[in-house]
C-alpha cells in the first residue's frame, strides 16, 4: 500500500517566520513530488513540484527531496496570514500519472 | 487562465439513489481524473481516463462507479445506488500531454447522501 505522511499539525507561525512542513513516502518507485494548498471546502492548488534530489525555489517557496529517505518537504519563507491553509504532499509514479496524497499539514499563520 | 468546470457545485441526493456529477475538462487536456475527499480526510483518487477509456482505477472504484466521456467535452462520474459513505467532496481534474502531472483541479462537487 503506497503511502504518504505528514503531520496533521497545526503548525502555527508568526507573520514572516518560516513556516516548515513535512512528508514522507513508501514508494520508493515514486517519481514525482507535489506540495498543493487547500483552503477549508476548496479545491487543491498546486504550489510546488520536484523531481530530483536536493532543492527547488520558487518565490517564498522552497520544495526538498531526499530519495534516500524518502522525505519531502516545503519551506514557506516571509509567512503571510494569507499562507493559511492545509498543505498537502502528493506522490506520482507510474504512466497513469496517478497522484497519492497525505493528509495534509494546516498552517495558521498568525498576525 | 483556463479551467476546469464542475457541475452542481453541491448535490444532496437520498440512500440508494442514482447521481451524476459533471466535469468539464481544459479543452486540450488528454488525462481526466476523479478524486474524492470524505470530509477531514485524504484526497484519494478513484479513476483515470486516457484515450477515451479508463486507464487505472483504484479499489474504492467498484461497480457502483462508471465514468464518461459522452461528447468532446464532457466527462462524468455515475455514481449508482449511493450510500451514506459515498458523502464527499468530488474533485475532477485534467492535465495534458506535456505536463501530465500538472493538474487543474476543479471546484468539485460536495455530495450529500441522506
Amino acid at each position: 500500500q503506497k503511502e504518504v505522511e505528514q503531520n496533521s499539525g497545526p503548525l502555527s507561525v508568526p507573520e514572516g517566520a518560516i513556516a516548515s512542513l513535512n512528508c514522507t513516502y513508501s514508494d520508493r518507485g515514486s517519481q514525482s513530488f507535489f506540495w498543493y494548498r487547500q483552503y477549508s471546502g476548496k479545491s487543491p492548488e498546486l504550489i510546488m513540484s520536484i523531481y530530483s534530489n536536493g532543492d527547488k525555489e520558487d518565490g517564498r517557496f522552497t520544495a526538498q527531496l531526499n530519495k534516500a529517505s524518502q522525505y519531502v518537504s516545503l519551506l514557506i519563507r516571509d509567512s503571510q496570514p494569507s499562507d493559511s491553509a492545509t498543505y498537502l504532499c502528493a506522490a506520482g509514479g507510474g504512466s497513469n500519472y496517478k497522484l497519492t496524497f497525505g493528509k495534509g499539514t494546516l498552517l495558521t499563520v498568525n498576525p | 487562465e483556463p479551467e476546469v468546470t464542475q457541475t452542481p457545485s453541491h448535490q444532496v441526493t437520498q440512500m440508494g439513489q442514482e447521481v451524476i456529477l459533471r466535469c468539464v475538462p481544459i479543452s486540450n487536456h488528454l488525462y481526466f481524473y476523479w478524486y474524492r475527499q470524505i470530509l477531514g480526510q485524504k484526497v484519494e483518487f478513484l479513476v483515470s481516463f486516457y484515450n477515451n477509456e479508463i486507464s487505472e482505477k483504484s479499489e474504492i472504484f467498484d461497480d457502483q462507479f462508471s465514468v464518461e466521456r459522452p461528447d468532446g467535452s464532457n466527462f462524468t462520474l455515475k455514481i449508482r445506488s449511493t450510500k451514506l459513505e459515498d458523502s464527499a467532496m468530488y474533485f475532477c481534474a485534467s492535465s495534458d500531454q506535456g505536463s501530465p502531472y500538472g493538474y487543474t483541479f476543479g471546484s468539485g462537487t460536495r455530495l450529500t447522501v441522506v
